[in-house]
């Protein structure tokens, strides 16, 4: 079965340097989102990229994250310079939304999540 | 504000009996509500959507509710196992920005 892809599995970097997390989506989806998990706490949205362009953010998306969908199969979110706060699970996700499964109010597609990167700054 | 609320204790049940979990929101007017199973250090899993306009969804042993009237979604696991021991999150969805509750653990005794 296709399964959505990350690497590194754990990352660790000093405070203020920048980091990459790169996602492999599963082939055929259209979707592409991010999410992160402080340790303890609920899984929080950050974007959604559709289309080569940011569809979504939330409030927590702010100038300090990127994303980029470098060639056809990779998915990444760049940290600029990297904060203690920003110690989590980040979790890639992708769908495939059928033409009935979008409407104005929302999504039904199906999200197939990654096992999620690691990040912890010092 | 926007706010969902799920047992934030965890849930102890005898293998065999039926695990009921609760998702209620709060200033939400979903069109689906999505729910999700969450193992340690593991990425959710989807399990359930249902939409507004369907009260009840089933799926083999798992089951749930949606009452757009109380704002609650319940989710029912019959006949269950130590295996469907996991955090189980609940997702309603009014826009594209998909928002979860904190989750329920639930442990399965054997």
């Amino acid at each position: 079965e296709p399964e959505v892809t990350q690497t590194p599995s754990h990352q660790v970097t000093q405070m203020g340097q920048e980091v990459i997390l790169r996602c492999v989506p599963i082939s055929n989806h259209l979707y592409f989102y991010w999410y992160r998990q402080i340790l303890g706490q609920k899984v929080e949205f950050l974007v959604s990229f559709y289309n080569n362009e940011i569809s979504e953010k939330s409030e927590i998306f702010d100038d300090q994250f990127s994303v980029e969908r470098p060639d056809g199969s990779n998915f990444t979110l760049k940290i600029r310079s990297t904060k203690l706060e920003d110690s989590a699970m980040y979790f890639c996700a992708s769908s495939d939304p059928s033409p009935s499964s979008r409407s104005k109010r929302g999504a039904s597609d199906t999200q197939y999540f990654g096992p999620g990167t690691r990040l912890t700054v010092l | 504000s926007q706010k969902i609320e799920q047992n934030s204790e965890a849930l102890n049940i005898q293998e065999g009996k039926t695990a009921t979990l609760t998702c209620n929101y709060t200033n939400y007017s979903p069109a689906y509500l999505q729910w999700y199973r969450q193992d340690p250090g593991r990425g959710p899993v989807f399990l359930l959507l249902i939409r507004e306009n369907e009260k009840e969804k089933r799926k083999e042993r798992l089951k749930v509710t949606f009452d757009t009237t109380l704002k609650q979604s319940l989710f029912h696991i019959t006949a269950s196992q130590p295996a469907d021991s996991a955090t189980y999150l609940c997702a309603p969805q009014e826009t594209y920005k998909y928002i979860f509750g904190t989750g329920t653990r639930l442990k399965v005794l054997a």
